[in-house]
């Protein structure tokens, strides 16, 4: 069975250009979550879907992040215009029902200079 | 309020011997989950144990086991005979359950094995 898979593995993008970051989860799991490690600090809920539905948003920093998820599969995050403060390290997981155990990608390390 | 708190930034253990990594978490709900995942260099985040709060028993996975101590509100990971693979981040988290399943993290304690 296929994981997390996320992509890319890595960025590296000038501050004010536009970055999409892609999450696969594994197949049949309804609950997606989006996650941010900035450098030294720990990691941090950004959103939760629910199939395609936005479950919680409470984490996303600021209306420069756009998170969709286009008929329950696939999830993709969207950074409009990045800061160098969005420099971090992005997990996404999921999990077949909210109350079980989350798997997460390998994450993607976006760095915006 | 840091609703979980790792208070060893870094660790040393030898290798074969035991390590205790400390954990402590702030709720008020009564039905909740605590986890622990290790991270390698590697970056990926890799899933190590889990324990319910109705758990009576303390959750063990190999070499893993989870010192939960629900009145205290602690649960410390305990790795025994430690490998040099063992070397990673180690992240405690929490899920309470009444808030949609987003789990909230520690800081992180870096763990490192000498031969």
């Amino acid at each position: 069975e296929a994981g997390v898979t996320q992509f890319p593995s890595h960025s590296v993008i000038e501050k004010g250009q536009t970055v999409t970051l892609r999450c696969d989860p594994i197949s049949g799991h309804d609950n997606l979550y989006w996650y941010r490690r900035v450098m030294g600090k720990e990691i941090k809920f950004l959103l939760h879907f629910v199939k395609e539905s936005k479950q919680d948003e409470s984490g996303m920093p600021n209306n420069r992040f756009l998170a969709e998820r286009t008929g329950g599969t696939y999830s993709t995050l969207k950074v409009q215009p990045a800061e160098l403060e969005d420099s971090g390290v992005y997990f996404c997981a999921s999990s077949q029902v909210r109350t079980s155990e989350a798997f997460f990608g390998q994450g993607t390390r976006l760095t915006v200079v | 309020a840091q609703k979980i708190t790792q208070t060893q930034p870094g660790m040393f253990v030898q290798e074969k011997e035991a390590v205790t990594l400390d954990c402590t978490y702030d709720t008020s709900d009564q039905s909740y989950g605590l986890f622990w995942y290790k991270q390698p260099s590697s970056g990926e985040m890799i899933f190590l144990i889990y324990q319910g709060s109705y758990d009576e028993q303390n959750a063990t996975e190999g070499r893993y086991s989870l010192n939960f101590q629900k009145a205290r509100k602690s649960a410390n990971l305990v790795i025994s005979a430690s490998q040099l693979g063992d070397s990673a981040m180690y992240f405690c988290a929490m899920r309470e359950y009444n808030q949609g399943g987003k789990l909230i993290f520690g800081q992180g304690t870096e763990l490192s094995v000498k031969p």
